[in-house]
């Protein structure tokens, strides 16, 4: 256990609706990063945040957002659903710059 | 997209066999690399970093070298064990314009042979 939380496990929505992921860091850390992993891919590195304030962008689509909250948690929202969004969401928390990152167990998401 | 190292590729060892696993990254100023592996349905999980300033780095039976050089990292796994079997991705740790994110490449299968 990595100490990462990510609700929901699974998700399953259909085209053109909005979903919201949640991730829990572990105790401590301030550093929350959002990955997308599609089928037989690597990891797309997507957004960070680092104590409530965006850090660095990748490959994030104008569709999806992400904050971080006063408590640390972070949630991607991802909306206008298509099918090609259907991936592995995982989040990954660490200290602060330069050190290791944890992952979550990660969300899947099927849109339908 | 951004992409540190190979296609995925699978390599598949005999069971005691040392493997070994390679990693090639672009940003000569990236200074902090991991070794992530990834097995079927989990997320990815942590095995072994390395700093720039450091060409080696030992932990239980695991081994990350760094030839700054040449841009290549490699993860070195004695006797590999049925366990080991998961896809290992390699991270570089790139700063850039005040930002920081670490970039995966698309990772390499191992297979572990009886």
């Amino acid at each position: 256990d990595s100490g990462v939380t990510q609700t929901p496990k699974h998700l399953i929505t259909a085209t053109g609706q909005r979903v919201t992921l949640r991730c829990s860091p572990r105790s401590g850390d301030l550093s929350v990063y959002w990955y997308q992993q599609s089928l037989d891919q690597g990891l797309q590195f997507l957004i960070q945040y680092y104590n409530g304030e965006e850090r660095a962008k990748g490959n994030i689509l104008e569709r999806f957002s992400a904050q971080q909250f006063p408590d640390l948690h972070s949630e991607l929202n991802l909306s206008s659903l298509e099918l090609g969004d259907s991936a592995l969401y995982f989040c990954a928390s660490s200290l602060g710059q330069g050190y290791e990152a944890f992952f979550g167990q990660g969300t899947r998401l099927t849109v339908v | 997209g951004e992409s540190v190292g190979l296609h995925l590729p699978t390599l598949s060892v005999q069971e005691g066999d040392n493997s070994i696993i390679n990693c090639a990254y672009s940003n000569s100023a990236s200074d902090y690399f991991i070794w992530y592996k990834q097995e079927s349905g989990k997320g990815p999980q942590f095995i072994i970093d390395i700093r720039s300033n450091m060409d080696k780095r030992q932990g239980q039976r695991v081994t990350v070298l760094l030839n700054k050089t040449v841009k290549h990292l490699s993860l070195q796994i004695a006797a590999t064990q049925p366990g080991d079997s998961a896809v290992y991705f390699c991270a570089e740790y790139r700063r850039g314009s005040g930002t920081y994110k670490y970039i995966f490449g698309t990772g390499t299968r191992l297979k572990v042979l009886a």
